[in-house]
C-alpha cells in the first residue's frame, strides 16, 4: 500500500520561531517522488518542492528546507524564522513513478502567532 | 498569465440532485486532474483527462464523471449527490509533456460544494 502519514495535525509558533513539519512515507515501489504543497485559506496548493526517490541530497530554498532520508521513509519540511505569512495547511505528498497521480498526507496547519 | 479557473465557487446542492463543475486550465496545459478534498483531509485523486480522454482514474464510483473538451477546458460531474459528497473540488492542470516531474501542476483554488 502507498501512504502518506502526517502526524501533526496542527502546530503553533511565534513569529521567528523555527518548526519542521514531519512527514513519512510507505510505498514498495523503487522510483517514486515527493512533494510539498502549502494552501493557503484562498484553497489553491502551491508548489514548494518535489524530489525523486534517488536524490536524497537535502535542499534549502531561503527559509525553507527539507531533510530526505530513505532510511527512515521520511521527507521534513523545516521553515526557519518563520513568518505570520507561513500560516497555512502544509501537504506532504508522494507520486508513484507509472503514475501522475498524488498522493496526499492529511496535511499538517501551521499557524505563526506575532 | 491566467492561472487555472474554477467555476463556480460555491454551489448547494441537494442529495440526489447531479452537478458539474467546471474547470479552465493554466495557458499551455493540456492536462486536466480532478481530486476531491473533504474538510480537514488531503485531496484525493479522482480521475485525469488528457486528448479528451480518461487517462488514469482514482478509487471513486461510476456517479463521478468527467470530460474534456478540444479547447483542454474540462468539467467534472457528480450524479445521485451524497451527504458525503460535500467537499473541495480541486482541479489541477499540467502539461503531458512534463516527463513525471509534475513540474507542470497548477492547482485552481477549488469549488466548494455542498450537499443538503
Amino acid at each position: 500500500a502507498q501512504k502518506v502519514t502526517q502526524a501533526q495535525t496542527e502546530i503553533s509558533v511565534v513569529e521567528k520561531e523555527d518548526v519542521t513539519l514531519d512527514c513519512v512515507y510507505e510505498t514498495r515501489d523503487t522510483t517514486y517522488y515527493l512533494f510539498w504543497y502549502k494552501q493557503p485559506p484562498s484553497g489553491e496548493l502551491v508548489f514548494l518542492i518535489r524530489r525523486n526517490s534517488f536524490d536524497e541530497q537535502n535542499e534549502i530554498s531561503g527559509r525553507y528546507s527539507w531533510n530526505f532520508q530513505k532510511s527512515t521513509s521520511s521527507f521534513n519540511f523545516t521553515i526557519t524564522a518563520s513568518q505570520v505569512v507561513d500560516s497555512a495547511v502544509y501537504f506532504c505528498a508522494l507520486s508513484p513513478y507509472n503514475t501522475d497521480k498524488l498522493i496526499f498526507g492529511t496535511g499538517t496547519r501551521l499557524q505563526v502567532f506575532p | 498569465d491566467a492561472g487555472v479557473t474554477q467555476s463556480p465557487t460555491h454551489l448547494i446542492k441537494t442529495r440526489g440532485q447531479q452537478v458539474t463543475l467546471r474547470c479552465s486550465p493554466k495557458s499551455g496545459h493540456d492536462t486536466v486532474s480532478w481530486y476531491q478534498q473533504a474538510l480537514g483531509q488531503g485531496p484525493q485523486f479522482i480521475f485525469q483527462y488528457y486528448e479528451e480522454e480518461e487517462r488514469q482514474r482514482g478509487n471513486f464510483p461510476d456517479r463521478f464523471s468527467g470530460h474534456q473538451f478540444p479547447n483542454y477546458s474540462s468539467e467534472l460531474n457528480v450524479n445521485a449527490l451524497l451527504l458525503g459528497d460535500s467537499a473541495l473540488y480541486l482541479c489541477a492542470s499540467s502539461w503531458w509533456g512534463s516527463s513525471k516531474g509534475h513540474y507542470g501542476y497548477t492547482f485552481g483554488s477549488g469549488t466548494r460544494l455542498t450537499v443538503v
